[in-house]
This record gives structure tokens, sequence and C-alpha cells, in this order.
């Protein structure tokens, strides 16, 4: 079955401790990217790469790492997290090839709390 | 910067009748997208709609784009209670990286 898989699921934590969610797709998808949803301001762009070893910053990139070293996955680090990180995190990844089947498939999101 | 506005933020309509969702975008796009939410999960692609296409339709949706007004248009007809979620429009420019609104938020009353 085609998927992204995103863990985990439920994540608390307390500042500063570094943390990692881990995020693979099993459609040999070029295209992979985070987003972080908070009430009122809809889907925002964290970090995405357009293939192995190429990533590119987002919209909100700052207190945010990620890595390509394999197609199928792309984690999301957050080496010092702050509260103002508490947010519902998804991972979602498409073809990039153009005028192919552009669409996103999504994880089913990360919650993360940061106390 | 987000590409895609949706108008309206929220909308509350009866089962059986039909729900329109507006979204508005900056610049000129190659494509638009239409995902849906059910609250809390990863979103769903509904429909995508190419820049030189004007209307599209996949079972009880209706996609329109305006490129001259920069906007796009979701109907969805004969609403359900399941239809009950929150809607994405998501505009992918030069770049193909799409770029999402903040979305429509819609209850469907049984």
């Amino acid at each position: 079955e085609a998927q992204v898989t995103q863990n985990p699921r439920y994540l608390i934590t307390v500042t500063g401790k570094k943390l990692t969610v881990t995020c693979s797709q099993n459609m040999n998808h070029e295209y992979m990217s985070w987003y972080r949803q908070d009430p009122g301001l809809g889907l925002r762009q964290i970090y995405y790469s357009m293939n192995v070893e190429v990533t590119d910053k987002g919209d909100v990139p700052e207190g945010y790492k990620v890595s390509r070293k394999e197609k199928r996955n792309f984690p999301l680090i957050l080496e010092s997290p702050s509260p103002n990180q508490t947010s519902l995190y998804f991972c979602a990844s498409s073809s990039n090839r153009v005028w192919a089947n552009e669409k996103l498939f999504f994880g089913s999101g990360t919650q993360l709390s940061v106390l | 910067s987000q590409q895609g506005e949706e108008d309206p933020q929220a909308l509350s309509i009866q089962e059986g009748e039909n729900a329109t969702m507006n979204c508005s975008y900056k610049t000129s796009i190659n494509n638009l997208q239409w995902y849906r939410q059910n609250s809390g999960r990863g979103l769903v692609h509904l429909i995508l709609i190419r820049s030189n296409e004007r209307e599209k339709h996949s079972g009880r949706l209706r996609v329109t784009l305006d490129t001259s007004k920069k906007s796009s248009s979701l109907l969805i007809t004969a609403s359900r209670a399941a239809d009950t979620a929150s809607y994405f429009c998501a505009a992918s420019g030069g770049s193909y990286i799409p770029t999402f609104g903040r979305g429509t938020s819609l209850i469907v009353h049984p």
C-alpha cells in the first residue's frame, strides 16, 4: 500500500531536549516536505527536499533541521525544542516530475508538545 | 508566504445543500489542488486542476479555475454529514511546490 509513515504520532518533551520525528515513504517519490499546522495559520512549510542530498528552507525553518540521505526517509530534527514549536507536524511526498501526478501524499501527523 | 487563501473561513450547511468554497492566489500558477482534512488527520488529495483548464469534475466535486481573477472554487453538491472536514487549496507556481492556504472549515448538519 502506498503510504507515508510518520513516527511518533504523539510526543511530549521538555524544552531543550533534542528530538527527531521520522518520515518514510514507499512510493519512490523525489519530493518530500515537512509542514506544521497551527490553529488559524493553516499549513506552513518548514523544509522540503527535491531529491537525495537536496534540501531547502520553506517559510518557517528556524529551529529545525532536516536531512535526506536516502530517497525514502526525510527526518525532522529539533535540536533544542522550545514551547513555540508545540504544533501538529505533517510529512508529505510526491513525484516532482513535471506533468506527472504531483499530488501530495500526507502522513498521519505528529502532535508535539514542548513543555 | 501563503499562495492560496480560502474563503469563507467557516461554512455551516444542512445535509443535501451545496457547499461552495473559494480560493484566491497571488501569482501565476501551474496548477491548483484541493485537499480535505478530517479533524487532526493527514490531508487527502481531492482534485488537481491545471492552469490551462477551466473546470474539472470528480464525483460530487466540481472545481473551477479563473486565472484572470487568480481564483478557484470548490463546489460539493448534495453535501453529506461525512463531508464535514476542513478543505485546503494549494497553488503551485514555477517551482511546482504547492503552497497551502488557511483552509475552510465545513460543517454539514444531518
